[in-house]
């Protein structure tokens, strides 16, 4: 089952900061976090193993509640550079990665 | 390193006709994908490998088939193409999932007519 990414799509001005949600309705071992710009592959962002930690790169953080199933991923003082689709994979440990729809983020000047 | 390449970028079929999706990797990774991509869709898997001469299922394989005769390669085949399968395909590979992050290949933009 896909996990489910809130917002669908956010607009925000450079400098303010943005949230993106990822929930799962199974037990997940790991969250990744990808970013795709248009007409290119998908990017990885970062893994969040189970524990409740807390990542970051550069400006973007993320958090993993393993017993809320929940993932936010954290943008914050967003760049142009920032623009682009989120896409959170949740790994539940018997099948492969399975990714969210997707977030679409567009950072204007 | 050339990392995760694909072959052709962009393809155009006639529907009922058959084509093959290369997919190579130079990282000697165990695990390989293909997924599709359609708008509002995000990625889907449509079959993956866990080892040489190892694939299975994912979530969307009807009308696919692959191969993984070589560690470095995985094949995605269209037997009778059909205009449901126009789409974005990306290949993509890693170590075992549990922590490890998947490398994309550009990607192949596949039309059906």
């Amino acid at each position: 089952q896909q996990p489910v990414q809130s917002p669908q799509a956010v607009i925000l001005r450079e400098g303010e900061d943005a949230v993106i949600n990822c929930s799962s309705s199974k037990a997940l071992y790991s969250v990744h976090w990808y970013r795709q710009k248009h007409g290119e592959a998908p990017v990885f962002l970062m893994i969040l193993l189970k524990g409740g930690e807390q990542k970051g790169h550069d400006k973007i953080s993320a958090s993993f509640n393993e017993k809320k199933q929940q993932s936010s991923l954290y943008l914050t003082a967003s760049q142009l550079s920032y623009s682009g689709t989120y896409f959170c994979g949740s790994f539940s440990g018997n099948t492969p990665l399975v990714f969210g729809k997707g977030t679409r983020l567009s950072v204007i000047a | 390193n050339a990392g995760v390449t694909q072959t052709p970028k962009f393809r155009v079929l006639k529907t009922g006709q058959s084509m093959t999706l290369l997919c190579a990797q130079d990282m000697n990774h165990e695990y390989m994908y293909w997924y599709r991509q359609d708008p509002g869709m995000g990625l889907r898997l449509i079959h993956y490998s866990v080892g040489e001469g190892t694939t299975a299922k994912g979530e969307v394989p009807d009308g696919y088939n692959v191969s993984r005769l070589k560690k470095q390669n995985f094949l995605l085949g269209l037997e009778s193409a059909a205009p449901s399968q126009t789409s974005v395909y990306f290949c993509a590979s890693s170590y075992p999932p549990t922590s490890s992050e998947q490398y994309f290949g550009p990607g192949t933009r596949l039309t059906v007519t």
